[in-house]
C-alpha cells in the first residue's frame, strides 16, 4: 500500500524560502504525476501544483512565480519550494498523488497526512 | 479561475437519513470533478472521480452525479462515522480548484 509523508520544518520566518519533501513508500514514485496542495486554517483547500516522475510540472498562476517542484526518483521522493514566504502562506501542506485515471483526467487518490508550517519571526 | 459553490454550508442529519450536497461550478467542467471527505486533523479522502465513479473501498451509500457546473454527492442511509466536511473540486480547468465545504453533523 503506498504511502505518502511529508517532512520538513515546521516554522519559517517571513521573506525566507519554505522546502518541503514528500517521501513516497510502498510504491514507485514512477509512471504518477505527483501534488502538492495547501489548506490554511479555516479555509479551503488551495492546489499549489504537480510534478510528473519525469519532471514535467505545471504550478497554480497564484504561486507560479515563487515555486519550484523537483523529483528525485531515485531517493523516491519529490519537493516543494516556496520562496519568499509571508504569513499568508501559513498552512497545512499536503503531498499528494494522482492516481486515479478516467477520460484522461488524474486524481488523487492517495494523501500524505499533511505538515503544518507555521510563518512567522 | 474555475470557482465552485457549495451548499448548503452546513448540515445536520440523524443517522439513516439521507443526506443531499450540492456543488455548483462558475463555468462547466464536463464531469471532470471528485468529491473529498475530510475528517477533523485528517487527509481528504476520495469518494467520488469523474463526477459518477466511487473510489475503491468507497460505500455504494454514497454516490454522485451531474455534469457541466451542476453536481450533486448523495450519501444515503448516514451513520456517525459520515461527519465531516466534504469538499468538491474541479479538474476540468486549470487551475484545479476547491469548493468551500459542507460540514455534515450526524446527531
Amino acid at each position: 500500500q503506498v504511502q505518502l509523508q511529508e517532512s520538513g520544518p515546521g516554522l519559517v520566518k517571513p521573506s525566507e524560502t519554505l522546502s518541503l519533501t514528500c517521501i513516497v513508500s510502498g510504491g514507485s514514485i514512477s509512471g504518477y504525476y505527483w501534488s502538492w496542495f495547501r489548506q490554511p486554517p479555516g479555509r479551503e483547500l488551495e492546489w499549489i501544483g504537480f510534478i510528473h516522475y519525469t519532471g514535467s510540472s505545471r504550478y497554480n498562476p497564484s504561486l507560479k512565480s515563487r515555486v519550484i517542484m523537483s523529483v528525485d526518483t531515485s531517493n523516491n521522493q519529490f519537493s516543494l519550494k516556496l520562496n519568499s514566504v509571508t504569513a499568508a502562506d501559513t498552512a497545512v501542506y499536503y503531498c499528494a498523488r494522482y492516481g486515479v485515471l478516467l477520460a484522461g483526467v488524474h486524481y488523487m487518490d492517495v494523501w500524505g497526512e499533511g505538515v503544518t508550517v507555521t510563518v512567522s519571526s | 479561475e474555475t470557482v465552485l459553490t457549495q451548499s448548503p454550508a452546513t448540515l445536520s442529519l440523524s443517522p439513516g437519513e439521507t443526506a443531499t450536497l450540492s456543488c455548483r461550478a462558475s463555468q462547466s467542467v464536463s464531469g471532470h470533478l471528485a468529491w473529498y471527505q475530510q475528517k477533523a486533523g485528517q487527509a481528504p479522502r476520495l469518494l467520488i472521480y469523474g463526477a459518477s465513479n466511487r473510489a475503491t473501498g468507497i460505500p455504494a451509500r454514497f454516490s454522485g452525479s451531474g455534469s457541466g457546473t451542476d453536481f450533486t454527492l448523495t450519501i444515503s442511509s448516514l451513520e456517525p462515522e459520515d461527519s465531516a466536511v466534504y469538499y468538491c473540486q474541479q479538474r476540468g480547468n486549470l487551475p484545479e480548484t476547491f469548493g468551500p465545504g459542507t460540514e455534515v453533523d450526524i446527531k
